[in-house]
């Protein structure tokens, strides 16, 4: 089955505590994507990358790190988490690199609370 | 820069009625327009998108959605609402010249009551 697949879905963590969450896609996507979701601001993008070894930053990238060593994954570090970083985060992938014009797909969602 | 607005932060119908969850966008060049919902406790899922070409673009479910191009806007609809198509709407903007991004409102919930 073409999927997305994140993990934890769930995490609860403590200020400073350095975490990763993973993001998995076995449809041979070449752009991956990171967005948070908050309460009344929709889906703001953290990173996204067009291909492996190409990342860049989207509209929040404070507090995060991404790498894309490999086609299939996009993991998100939080180097050192802050109660601010509390949200449910997505990971999204397109078959081509530029997605303009191009459906995302997105994983089922990781809900972090930092404490 | 481009942006979306979804100016309705909850729509209410009775089952069997038709729906509208609007949709409103500014870019500088010509808009490539999505439509996706969430269910609860689930990721976003596709429903439809406006590359270029007809007006009216059909999707999933459904729905379907007008593009306007003079009033700058792409209001999702159906015919005939069902109580399952309860959920959390978002509408999404792209263009060539945007960084490559895509930019979401922030969501319109739409409650049906049976």
């Amino acid at each position: 089955e073409a999927q997305v697949t994140q993990n934890p879905r769930y995490l609860i963590t403590v200020t400073g505590k350095k975490l990763t969450v993973t993001c998995s896609q076995n449809m041979n996507h070449e752009y991956m994507s990171w967005y948070r979701q908050d309460p009344g601001l929709g889906l703001r993008q953290i990173y996204y990358s067009m291909n492996v070894e190409v990342t860049d930053k989207g509209d929040v990238p404070e507090g995060y790190k991404v790498s894309r060593k490999e086609k299939r994954n996009f993991p998100l570090i939080l180097e050192s988490p802050s109660p601010n970083q509390t949200s449910l985060y997505f990971c999204a992938s397109s078959s081509q690199a530029v997605p303009v014009f191009e459906t995302q797909y997105f994983g089922p969602g990781t809900r972090l609370l930092v404490l | 820069a481009q942006s979306v607005a979804q100016p309705e932060d909850q729509v209410n119908v009775a089952e069997g009625n038709p729906l509208t969850v609007k949709c409103t966008y500014s870019v500088s060049g010509n808009p490539y327009l999505f439509w996706y919902v969430q269910y609860p406790n689930r990721g976003l899922q596709f429903l439809l998108k406006y590359i270029t070409g007809d007006n009216l673009v059909k999707g999933s479910y459904g729905f379907e959605a007008e593009f306007n191009k003079s009033q700058t806007s792409f209001h999702l609809k159906k015919p005939s609402a069902l109580v399952s198509d309860s959920a959390l709407y978002f509408c999404a903007v792209s263009e060539l010249t945007g960084g490559f991004k895509t930019i979401f409102g922030a969501g319109t919930r739409l409650f049906v009551k049976a």
